[in-house]
């Protein structure tokens, strides 16, 4: 069955610190993939999304990810973690029996230090 | 920028209730979805609607129906709320392209409380 796994339930890291947040999916062709945020109390938010390209993809807040189609991986990086980037994040993959749907992680949380 | 509202923020109501949780995008998208999220298990599609009168049932229909009578809304109806219902309710739409998956947008979510 088609999946997206996230194996870092939660994470801390301090502010100041770089972050690496994985996302590995099962999809038997090039997927779009996406990466969201939820803030405390919110809906989610659209950070980045890798349709075709370059695999290397720039977002919002200062996110990147690179798509890595060897290992099945479209991890989520930022070079300097803000105390404002303490939220849920989630990786997605279009459902490929119906693409109008998606299949989402579990999520990953990250807390930051001061 | 896209707009999707969701009626309430916060509601509880009594089990055996009827429930209603209303969502609407200002964008013109033809897909909407309804999602609930609980601690540990993420995000799960409840149902979602690729038209108007259209629907189709997502991992956890079982205890909700929904109905779109017009474009832009989109409604969440618990016929009976029990308590395994507490929950997040979070309501989305994308734009709708053909055999294409498209960015979702988020409605900021209704934590619903059933006693």
């Amino acid at each position: 069955a088609q999946s997206v796994t996230q194996p870092d339930i939660h994470i801390t890291v301090s502010e100041g610190a770089s972050l690496e947040l994985r996302c590995n999916y099962s999809y038997g062709a090039t997927p779009y993939l996406f990466w969201y945020v939820q803030s405390p109390g919110q809906g989610l938010q659209l950070l980045l999304k890798y349709f075709s390209g370059d695999t290397l993809v720039q977002g919002i807040k200062g996110f990147e990810a690179e798509f890595k189609r060897s290992q099945s991986s479209f991890n989520l990086r930022k070079p300097s973690v803000h105390w404002s980037d303490a939220a849920e994040y989630f990786c997605a993959v279009p459902n490929a029996g119906n693409n109008r749907k998606l299949i989402w992680g579990l999520g990953t949380s990250l807390a930051v230090n001061p | 920028d896209v707009k999707v509202t969701q009626s309430s923020r916060y509601l509880v109501k009594r089990t055996g209730e009827k429930v209603f949780l209303e969502c609407v995008q200002d964008m013109d998208h033809e897909n909407m979805f309804w999602y609930r999220q609980d601690p540990g298990l993420g995000l799960r599609l409840i149902y979602f609607s690729y038209d108007v009168k259209m629907k189709e049932k997502g991992d956890i229909p079982e205890g909700y129906s929904v109905s779109r009578e017009k474009k832009e809304r989109f409604s969440l109806i618990l016929e009976s709320a029990s308590t395994n219902q507490t929950s997040m309710y979070l309501c989305a739409s994308s734009f709708g392209l053909a055999h294409t998956s498209d960015t979702q947008y988020f409605g900021p979510g209704t934590r619903l409380t059933v006693l």
